[in-house]
């Protein structure tokens, strides 16, 4: 069965050091691999989508990064944080084979101190 | 860009029906989606409805679709407490290369009063 894992669940963070969010994805190959963050308990803003190994699209410019160094492997990172990073980020995928739903991780609190 | 939007709040009482609507541009959808979002947790498919269909009815749930005007509800039937939560609409396009991208609506907060 296809599963998602995402970790930390929570994580507080002083300003200015580095961040590293991991996904992985079981039981698919080749997914497209989304990071979302939902800034206070709302709306979904799309981060970065990925299609392939090494293919990162980004929708919004910021402090973030991503990176795919796997096929089920998808790293969300910042070196240096800002108050603003502070949100509820989620990982997710679908499968490439056909418009089926989308799978997300159970999500992670960023607290940015 | 694509862009969905839906209503931010909505409020019924315990046994009465919830309509929870939301709207899109993107005339190319192939897949339209409800998912429900529990305090604190990730995101969870409700349904799903192809945009050849105009209706679909799973339980307590039926799904509308008017297509020609991009109209998307979700309609809980006997709303419980344990229904109280984020409702997200979202579409599915065709993005290129074979993939397909998700445009999230930016959610509906259901509360229902006992």
């Amino acid at each position: 069965s296809q599963t998602i894992h995402q970790w930390p669940a929570t994580l507080v963070q002083p300003v200015g050091s580095p961040l590293s969010l991991e996904c992985t994805v079981e039981g698919t190959s080749n997914p497209n691999l989304y990071w979302y963050r939902q800034a206070a308990g709302r709306g979904l803003q799309l981060l970065f989508y990925s299609v392939g190994i090494g293919q990162i699209s980004s929708e919004v410019p910021q402090n973030l990064s991503a990176s795919r160094p796997q096929d089920r492997q998808f790293i969300l990172s910042s070196k240096k944080l800002l108050l603003s990073d502070s949100g509820f980020y989620l990982c997710a995928f679908t499968s490439l084979v056909m418009n089926t739903e989308a799978f997300f991780g159970q999500g992670t609190r960023l607290t940015v101190v | 860009g694509e862009d969905v939007e839906q209503s931010l709040f909505l409020s019924v009482r315990e046994g009465d029906s919830s309509v929870i609507n939301c709207t899109y541009t993107d005339s190319s959808s192939t897949y339209l989606y409800w998912y429900k979002q529990e305090p604190g947790a990730g995101l969870q498919l409700l349904t799903y409805i192809f945009s050849n269909m105009d209706m679909k009815q799973d339980q307590r749930l039926t799904v509308l679709l008017n297509k020609k005007d991009k109209h998307l509800s979700l309609r809980i039937a006997d709303t419980q407490t344990g229904d109280s939560a984020i409702y997200f609409c979202a579409e599915s396009s065709y993005s290129g290369a074979g993939s397909y991208q998700l445009t999230f609506g930016k959610g509906t907060k259901l509360s229902v009063i006992p």
